[in-house]
């Protein structure tokens, strides 16, 4: 098992680039998220899936899209990249069930600077 | 309204002795609570949870307590070792769907040898 994926793990880009980060989980998980984190801040919620074609916004969609054609994939994008988006992404997996079995599993992180 | 708080941002122990590590919440609704561990460049690792049913839950040398009145909850590391060292984040959601969990800002733990 590889569990959750990431790349890149590193990215710079300029103002106004678009880009897509990957994010894969062999888990057979149900649920994915993508968390961005700032310096001396928690993990804000983006955008999370509970399955193949099904999508919601978090706490700070904007600027991001996401779409799930697979239980397996889960792609963030960039659509047009702002000093502000940067920061450390992370994906993470989950199932949904009930009984507390709903931890997510996270991926080691994409650390993007937009210049 | 940060709706999931850790006041501490950092704290340091000696090898040997107790690490509290604490987390307040504001939203009611919340009632499964967990916590992660991070190393630097690595992504959060799942260390325990709790569901609102318990006050509670024991893992080897991790308890975590919650207090549902005071909206509060509590992570003891007996005894700490110096590969605890790392940050701690709270996190809380409605239901076990931990996919869309709201997370604390982190509180950093060093233990001293």
């Amino acid at each position: 098992n590889a569990g959750v994926t990431q790349t890149p793990k590193f990215q710079v880009l300029k103002t106004g680039q678009s880009m897509t980060l990957q994010c894969a989980q062999d888990m057979n998980h149900e649920y994915m998220s993508w968390y961005r984190q700032d310096p001396g801040m928690g993990l804000r919620l983006i955008h999370y899936s509970v399955g193949a074609g099904i999508t919601d916004q978090g706490e700070v969609p904007n600027g991001y899209n996401v779409s799930r054609s697979t239980t397996e994939d889960f792609p963030l994008r960039l659509l047009s990249a702002a000093p502000s988006q940067t920061s450390v992404y992370f994906c993470a997996s989950s199932f949904s069930l009930a009984g507390g079995l709903g931890t997510q599993y996270f991926g080691p992180g994409t650390r993007l600077t937009v210049l | 309204d940060q709706q999931v708080k850790q006041n501490s941002p950092s704290l340091s122990v000696q090898e040997g002795r107790i690490s509290i590590l604490n987390c307040d919440y504001t939203n009611s609704m919340f009632d499964y609570f967990l916590w992660y561990k991070k190393y630097p460049a690595e992504g959060p690792t799942f260390l325990i949870s709790i569901s609102s049913i318990k006050d509670k839950n024991e893992d080897g040398r991790f308890t975590v307590f919650l207090n549902k009145s005071a909206k509060h909850l509590s992570l003891h590391i007996v005894p700490s070792q110096p590969g605890d060292s790392a940050v701690y984040f709270c996190a809380a959601s409605v239901g076990t769907n931990a996919g869309k969990s709201t997370f604390g800002d982190g509180t950093t733990l060093t233990v001293k040898p």
